[in-house]
């Protein structure tokens, strides 16, 4: 049964700093990894999707990598900005889409 | 043009009572989810259906139907409504065929069993 976990729980940064958020999952037999972002009483948007095939993908500011094998994803986020404050969720397919608990980052002003 | 939309957004009823969500997508997908996202956030799939068929049943409790009239809606019914089903619900899709796209959620709908 796959299982997946996301480290830290929660995470303050002061604006500016660049910080990884991670991701791991228990069974490597999946479709792919994709990682949202959800706002405080919103719903969730899709910020990147790596195919199992692929080992990073990019959008502006955002950076994320799957090592398959080990069963671990990361999210890069570079230049933090408070605008970034949301809660962070993996999720990993394989019959289904699992998710992570999420990480709630709050970037300080 | 929202890609996946629910309906009602809140919902505040009583205990006993049966109700609907309706969640319906304009992406073409073939795959269609609900998830239940609970008090500590914990987003948990409830049912799945592919092209009109259920996949996936989470051993969610049978007051709980969902029903899909075609691959672009899944509604979900809740009968004899208690205190625990208050949550957060939501509705995704996802193309299965192919090489698997990446998954579109609703903005939720927050039901509230008072």
């Amino acid at each position: 049964k796959q299982e997946v976990t996301q480290i830290p729980a929660a995470l303050s940064v002061p604006e500016g700093e660049n910080l990884v958020l991670n991701c791991s999952f228990t069974d490597s037999a999946i479709y792919n990894l994709q990682w949202f972002r959800q706002d405080p009483g919103k719903g969730l948007t899709s910020l990147l999707l790596i195919q199992s095939s692929q080992r990073e993908q990019t959008s502006g500011r955002l950076n994320a990598s799957l090592d398959k094998s080990s069963g671990r994803s990361t999210l890069y986020i570079a230049a933090s900005q408070p605008g970034d404050s949301a809660t962070y969720l993996c999720a990993a397919r394989d019959d289904k889409i699992i998710f992570g608990k999420g990480t709630r980052l709050h970037i300080l002003p | 043009d929202t890609a996946v939309s629910q309906t009602p957004k809140y919902l505040v009823t009583q205990m006993g009572n049966d109700k609907s969500i309706k969640c319906e997508q304009n992406l073409g997908h073939d795959t269609m989810y609900w998830y239940k996202q609970d008090s500590k956030k914990f987003l948990k799939i409830m049912f799945s259906y592919n092209n009109k068929e259920l996949i996936i049943n989470e051993t969610v409790p049978n007051r709980f139907s969902p029903k899909s009239p075609d691959k672009a809606h899944l509604n979900l019914h809740i009968n004899s409504l208690e205190l625990g089903d208050s949550a957060v619900y939501f509705c995704a899709s996802s193309q299965e065929g192919g090489v698997r796209t990446e998954a579109f959620f609703g903005q939720g709908t927050r039901l509230t069993v008072v």
